[in-house]
């Protein structure tokens, strides 16, 4: 079993249209998470970090549930730019610091 | 700019042939790693460090070497190319325990034939 899972998609959704990724993982030392973007042929950036509280940046919003295992990410009202490949990050301290990444969910917008 | 600086961008190896894959940072980040990602794979974690003097093995580390003689520098070499090493290589650096999110070099995009 992968330690972070998200669903590859392709997710293919109209402009407007709210889109929600989710990830589970499986280390439960894990201690901090994140959501990134990734465009085509470039390095992922840090589109946000999730907290148990939940949080949320504009049209983004994370929710982490640290007793299921479980993070998800919410996009609303999405836009072409919008379009890109999210990964969910799992930071882990515990022994080794590293990060684990699921292996990404392939978004496309469609005008 | 400040940031994580990999070079070179493009590289074509030939099997066998020994290369160093450069990262630099500016931002006095202690811990530095290398990522591979692959099609279908997600990024896969090389190697690490988290200071100076000090590195540590990660996923796949088979077939690479590194070193950190400086805060700065956390180069990667491949000793003798394999066409299973074709692949992108990224270069990633945060503070200690990830505070703050880690931030990634543009990348290096390797063939080896």
């Amino acid at each position: 079993r992968k330690e972070v899972e998200q669903d590859p998609g392709p997710f293919n959704v109209p402009e407007g249209a709210t889109v929600a990724f989710n990830c589970t993982y499986s280390n439960s030392a894990s201690q901090s998470f994140f959501w990134y973007r990734q465009d085509c042929r470039k390095e992922p950036k840090l589109l946000m970090s999730v907290y148990s509280s939940g949080n949320e940046d504009g049209r983004f919003t994370a929710q982490l549930n640290r007793a299921s295992q479980y993070i998800s990410l919410l996009i609303r009202d999405s836009k072409l730019s919008d379009s890109a490949t999210y990964l969910c990050v799992v930071n882990q301290i515990q022994g080794a610091q590293k990060l684990v990444f699921g292996q990404g969910t392939r978004l496309t917008i469609n005008p | 700019n400040a940031g994580v600086t990999q070079t070179p961008k493009f590289q074509v190896l030939k099997t066998g042939q020994s290369m160093t894959l450069q990262c630099a940072q500016d931002m006095n980040h202690e811990y530095m790693s290398w990522y591979r990602q692959d099609p279908g794979m997600g990024l896969r974690l090389i190697h690490y460090s988290v200071g100076a003097g000090i590195t540590d093995q990660g996923e796949v580390p088979n077939g690479y070497n590194v070193s950190r003689s400086t805060t700065e520098d956390f180069p990667l070499r491949l000793l003798s190319a394999a066409p299973s090493q074709t692949s992108v290589y990224f270069c990633a650096s945060s503070l200690q325990g990830g505070k703050g999110g880690y931030t990634f070099g543009s990348g290096t995009r390797l063939t080896v034939v």
